[in-house]
C-alpha cells in the first residue's frame, strides 16, 4: 500500500493565483481531512469528509474548497491564494466505525506552499 | 470549543534520561486521545492512542501515556531517551461522538548526548 500520497511536495504561488493540492489514499478509508501546519500553532483542521459526496468545514475553512467524488481522492482547492495561506498542508485519512466515527489518522508527507 | 494544551514548546533531556511531555485537554465529553510524532520534513506518525479501557497505554518506540480523567491529562513518557527520539510531538483529541480532531501546538524534544 502506498498509504496517503500528496502532490506536489513544494509549490510557490503568486497572490491571486489558484491551485489544487492533490491527496489520495489506497486504504479504502471513509474519513479524510486537510490540515495546515504553522509554527507554534500545531495542526488546524481546514475541511474533512466522512465519505464520498460528504464534506464539512473545520476550524479554518475560509479561502479553501473541497469535494469528494471518490473514496480515494480528496483534493483541496485554493481559490485565490494569499500570503496568509503560506503553510505546510497535510492530508490524512482514517477508517471509521459502524457509527461513522473515525479513529487514528494516517498522514501524507505534506505539501509546502509559499504564496508571494 | 475544544482545546489541547502542551506545556513547553521545547524540552531538552540527556540521552538515557526520562522523557515527560505534558498534554492537557478540555472536552465536555469523554475524548479519544492520541500522541503523534513528526520527524523533520515528514508527516505525522501515530505513537499511541487511548479510546476506552485501560488508562495506561503503550505505544511504539517504548513510549507510553496515561489518561487521567480527573486531571484532564494525557502525558507522554519514556523511561530512557534515545538520540533517535529527537522530533516534534503532538497531542490530539477527538471528542467522543464528534468527527473532528484537535491538535496541540507541539513540543520539540531535543536529546543531548
Amino acid at each position: 500500500n502506498a498509504g496517503v500520497t500528496q502532490t506536489p511536495k513544494f509549490q510557490v504561488l503568486k497572490t491571486g493565483q489558484s491551485m489544487t493540492l492533490q491527496c489520495a489514499q489506497d486504504m479504502n478509508h471513509e474519513y479524510m481531512s486537510w490540515y495546515r501546519q504553522d509554527p507554534g500553532m500545531g495542526l488546524r483542521l481546514i475541511h474533512y469528509s466522512v465519505g464520498a459526496g460528504i464534506t464539512d468545514q473545520g476550524e479554518v475553512p475560509n479561502g479553501y474548497n473541497v469535494s469528494r467524488s471518490t473514496t480515494e481522492d480528496f483534493p483541496l482547492r485554493l481559490l485565490s491564494a494569499a500570503p496568509s495561506q503560506t503553510s505546510v498542508y497535510f492530508c490524512a485519512s482514517s477508517y471509521s466505525s459502524t457509527g461513522g466515527l473515525s479513529y487514528e489518522q494516517y498522514f501524507g508527507p505534506g505539501t509546502r506552499l509559499t504564496v508571494t | 470549543a475544544q482545546s489541547v494544551t502542551q506545556l513547553g514548546s521545547h524540552v531538552s533531556v540527556s540521552e538515557g534520561a526520562l522523557v515527560l511531555l505534558r498534554c492537557n485537554y478540555s472536552s465536555s465529553v469523554p475524548p479519544y486521545l492520541f500522541w503523534y510524532v513528526q520527524y523533520p520534513n515528514q508527516g505525522l506518525q501515530l505513537l499511541l492512542k487511548y479510546t476506552t479501557g485501560a488508562t495506561l497505554v503503550k505505544g511504539i518506540n517504548g513510549f507510553e501515556a496515561e489518561f487521567k480523567k480527573s486531571e484532564t491529562s494525557f502525558h507522554l513518557t519514556k523511561p530512557s531517551a534515545h538520540m533517535s527520539d529527537a522530533a516534534e510531538y503532538f497531542c490530539a483529541v477527538r471528542p467522543s461522538g464528534f468527527n473532528k480532531f484537535y491538535f496541540g501546538s507541539g513540543t520539540k524534544l531535543n536529546v543531548k548526548p
